[in-house]
């Protein structure tokens, strides 16, 4: 059964500081790996999707890295600002088919301070 | 806009009271899913639908059932069955190979 843990469960940064939130996961025969951010009381918003044969993906100040072999995803965030303050959640996905499920870790609350 | 929508936001049951939450999606997307999430956990699936008429259940499926009489829509039913029902739940659904896109989630209360 495949659990997905991350790392810290929370986290608190002054605004600009540069920081990395952790993801592994146990069985590496995963199809893509997901980085959601979720704000209080809201629903998840879907951040980078890193495909099995991919090594990173880049949207802005975000950059998250898959090492599937080791099973881990890191999400690095640059140059943190007070907007970037929510939970975020790794999530990875078995299958190609649109039922395939995903298995969630249980997040990192992240907070920046101004 | 295309999207997901959930309702209600809050909903509030009295004991031995069944209860159905709405998910509509109008993204023509084949796959639905509704989560469970608890304080400080991460999402949970009770059940999931692949097609029109065909659902399978997730790792906490006992105390919900589930429909999915069209595309567009895949109601849940919290059963009085179910003994520990306050949570938040979310809704989602997926195109083949795609992202999971998710709704703004209902906030389940008892009485």
């Amino acid at each position: 059964k495949q659990e997905v843990t991350q790392i810290p469960a929370a986290l608190s940064v002054p605004e600009g500081e540069n920081l990395v939130l952790n993801c592994s996961f146990t069985d590496s025969a995963i199809y893509n790996l997901q980085w959601f951010r979720q704000d209080p009381g809201k629903g998840l918003t879907s951040l980078l999707l890193i495909q099995s044969s991919q090594r990173e993906q880049t949207s802005g100040r975000l950059n998250a890295s898959l090492d599937k072999s080791s099973g881990r995803s890191t999400l690095y965030i640059a140059a943190s600002q007070p907007g970037d303050s929510a939970t975020y959640l790794c999530a990875v996905r078995r299958g190609e088919t649109s039922g395939s499920r995903l298995t969630f870790g249980e997040g990192t609350q992240l907070t920046v301070n101004p | 806009d295309g999207g997901i929508t959930q309702s209600p936001k809050y909903l509030f049951r009295k004991e031995g009271q069944n209860v159905t939450l709405s998910c509509e999606q109008n993204l023509n997307h084949d796959a639905m899913y509704w989560y469970r999430q608890d304080p400080g956990q991460g999402l949970r699936l009770i059940y999931y639908s692949q097609i029109v008429n065909d659902f399978q259940k997730g790792d906490i499926a006992e105390g919900y059932s589930v429909s999915r009489e069209k595309k567009e829509s895949f109601p849940l039913t919290v059963t009085s069955a179910q003994k520990n029902p306050t949570a938040f739940y979310l809704c989602a659904s997926s195109g083949r190979g795609e992202t999971q896109y998710f709704g703004p989630g209902t906030r389940l209360l008892v009485l």
